[in-house]
């Protein structure tokens, strides 16, 4: 049980744009920012989103990020087969005191 | 370039410790803000962390975790060491180091799968 709660899988067509939502509490994203990992297919993850909305230089513009209270979301739009992949929301836990992630959600690209 | 690589043994006994090392290179572990931390993900499962080490040697563990684990860092070797006590089945999985500076993991190794069994 992940301290971040993710759906487990989401879908979309090319084109299309989707939205992920990353739940948590106010001891993780309701006092620290959110960051957003993309896994590939038997490939480490990359960090995609950083400070709830910014992304690391290479990211394209279609990934965004948003947070609100003790929710956070990442949007792609203009879907490509490419983005098919596990994404990952994490945060910093004060209570915890280290990072959390969320269970992660399966993106399929019909 | 940042880069790591994560090392250590494949397959481990149950009851045995794990050690694994990650060297990495582009950046040092003595500026300010730096750390690296080590995260796995069981087949087919979610991320966890595990621990974090800063550049000022502050060390943060994964609460259930935290009595069988330690992290060390050798500045001048470019290293940081992960020791796992008491290893279980249940801790097969890919263990990645990664680079962290002030917030997220920016970069990662490539992954180690370690298994458990006897």
């Amino acid at each position: 049980q992940s301290v971040l709660t993710q759906p487990p899988s989401a879908s979309g067509t090319p084109g299309q744009r989707v939205t992920i939502s990353c739940s948590g509490s106010s001891s993780n994203i309701g006092s620290n920012t959110v960051n957003w990992y993309q896994q590939l297919p038997g490939t480490a993850p990359k960090f995609l989103i950083y400070s709830n909305n910014q992304r690391p230089s290479g990211v394209p513009d279609r990934f965004s990020g948003s947070r609100s209270g003790t929710s956070a979301s990442l949007a792609i739009s203009g879907l490509q087969s490419e983005d098919e992949a596990d994404y990952y929301c994490a945060a910093w836990d004060d209570s915890l005191n280290g990072p959390v992630f969320g269970g992660g959600t399966k993106l399929t690209v019909l | 370039q940042i880069t790591l690589k994560e090392s250590g043994p494949t397959l481990v006994k149950p009851t045995q410790t794990l050690t694994l090392t990650c060297t990495f290179s582009g950046f040092s572990l003595s500026t300010s803000g730096v750390g690296v931390g080590w995260i796995r993900q069981p087949p087919g499962k979610a991320l966890e962390w595990l621990a974090l080490i800063y550049w000022d040697d502050d060390k943060r563990y994964s609460p259930s975790l935290k009595s069988r684990l330690t992290i060390t860092k050798d500045t001048s070797k470019n290293q940081v060491v992960l020791t796992m006590t008491n290893m279980d089945p249940v801790d097969t999985a890919t263990y990645y180091c990664a680079y962290r500076h002030w917030e997220g993991f920016d970069y990662w190794g490539q992954g180690a799968l370690v298994t458990v069994s006897s």
